[in-house]
Order: structure tokens, then C-alpha cells, then sequence
């Protein structure tokens, strides 16, 4: 069965520094990962997703990598800002498990003015 | 616009009594999912459908039910038989890959509820 481990699951950063969020899985046939944010009481927001054929994805400041031989994946904030203090959160969908994802626990950020 | 709308936005329940949260997607997605958040934990899959009038368990299915008559609506049910329901419900739909989709899972914004 598929294992999705972010770490860490909490990281506090000053304002203008870089985030680097961890996301590792255990089963690498996978057919894409995708990232989402979530803030407190909402829904969760799709930031990006990789296919498995990818080897990075990038948005605006954002930016995640995908290194399937490892099982990691890594996402990327540039210069942070206090907006983007939520929660943070990696989902694997494995080839074979029928349209099921598997979520990791996420990491928690907070950017301090 | 096209989105996944879940309602109510909180609920509140008696012990005892069956609730229902609504889900209704215009993303023409045919692929549906109900997960559940707890506090500090990550989310764990209750029910998922892959087309009409089909669905599949997942890994929280014991105290839920769901049915899938409509491709845009995939309603939950809370059963009173369901011993701890008091969590933070989301649904969501997933592209699908095998028409040229990405795969990509869109969320609603959540139905909280609140066993009394």
C-alpha cells in the first residue's frame, strides 16, 4: 500500500525566506502527485500537479519537483510571504489503485512579518 | 462557474439521528470522492464513485453511506450507527485522465459537523 510522509509537519520561516516542503512515497508507479494548500476551516486548493513523465511543475513563486526513483517530491515557495502561512498538503495517485489517492498529513507554515 | 459546491457549510447533530451532506460538482468530472479530516491528522477516504451508479468503499466506509443516481451529485449520509462523526467532511472530483484529462482532484470548501 502506498505511504505519503511530509515532513516537516510544522515550520515556521521569516518573511522573504524560501520554503522547502518534503513529500516522500513509498510505491514510485505512480501517475502524477499533486500539491494543495489549505487554509484553516477551508477546502482544499490546488497549487500544482506533476505527471509522472514530469520532472518539475512551476507557477508564479512556486515550484515542485518530482523525483520518482527516490519516491520525493519537493515543493518550493520563493520569497515567502505571511500570506501564504496555511497548510500544506502532497497527494499521490498510484496506478493501480483504482482512481484513490493518497494523502500525506501535511506541514504546517507560518510566515512571520 | 464550474466548481464543487458542498451544503451545508455546518451541521448540527443529535445523537441518534441520520444527517446528510450534499455535493454537487459542474466540472462534468465522472469520478467522485468523500473524505473526512480530523484535527492534525491528514484525510482519510470515506467513499469514492468512478461513474453513475456505481461506488466503492474506502479505508472509513463503516457508519456512511452514499449513492451516485446523478453524474453532478454524490451525496454522503451520516448514520446514527457512526460513532465518532463529529469532523470536517470534503468532497471532491478528479479530471478524468483517460480522456487527455490531467488527473487533477478539485475540493469543495467542507461541510463541519457537529455531533451535540
Amino acid at each position: 500500500k502506498q505511504e505519503v510522509t511530509q515532513i516537516p509537519a510544522a515550520l515556521s520561516v521569516p518573511e522573504g525566506e524560501n520554503l522547502v516542503l518534503n513529500c516522500s512515497f513509498t510505491d514510485s508507479a505512480i501517475y502524477n502527485l499533486q500539491w494543495f494548500r489549505q487554509d484553516p476551516g477551508k477546502g482544499l486548493t490546488s497549487l500544482l500537479l506533476i505527471q509522472s513523465s514530469q520532472r518539475e511543475q512551476t507557477s508564479g513563486r512556486l515550484n515542485a519537483s518530482l523525483d520518482k526513483s527516490s519516491g520525493r517530491s519537493t515543493l518550493y515557495i520563493a520569497a515567502s510571504q505571511p500570506g501564504d502561512s496555511a497548510t500544506y498538503l502532497c497527494a499521490v495517485l498510484t496506478t493501480d489503485s483504482w482512481g484513490k489517492l493518497q494523502f500525506g498529513a501535511g506541514t504546517q507554515v507560518v510566515v512571520t512579518p | 462557474d464550474g466548481g464543487i459546491t458542498q451544503s451545508p457549510k455546518y451541521l448540527f447533530r443529535k445523537e441518534g439521528q441520520n444527517v446528510t451532506l450534499s455535493c454537487e460538482q459542474n466540472l462534468n468530472h465522472d469520478a467522485m470522492y468523500w473524505y473526512r479530516q480530523d484535527p492534525g491528522q491528514g484525510l482519510r477516504l470515506i467513499y469514492y464513485s468512478q461513474i453513475v451508479n456505481d461506488f466503492q468503499k474506502g479505508d472509513i466506509a463503516e457508519g456512511y453511506s452514499v449513492s451516485r443516481e446523478k453524474n453532478q451529485s454524490f451525496p454522503l449520509t451520516v448514520t446514527k450507527a457512526q460513532k465518532n462523526p463529529t469532523a470536517f467532511y470534503l468532497c471532491a472530483s478528479k479530471e478524468p485522465p483517460r480522456q487527455g484529462g490531467t488527473g487533477e482532484l478539485f475540493f469543495g470548501e467542507g461541510s463541519r459537523l457537529t455531533v451535540l
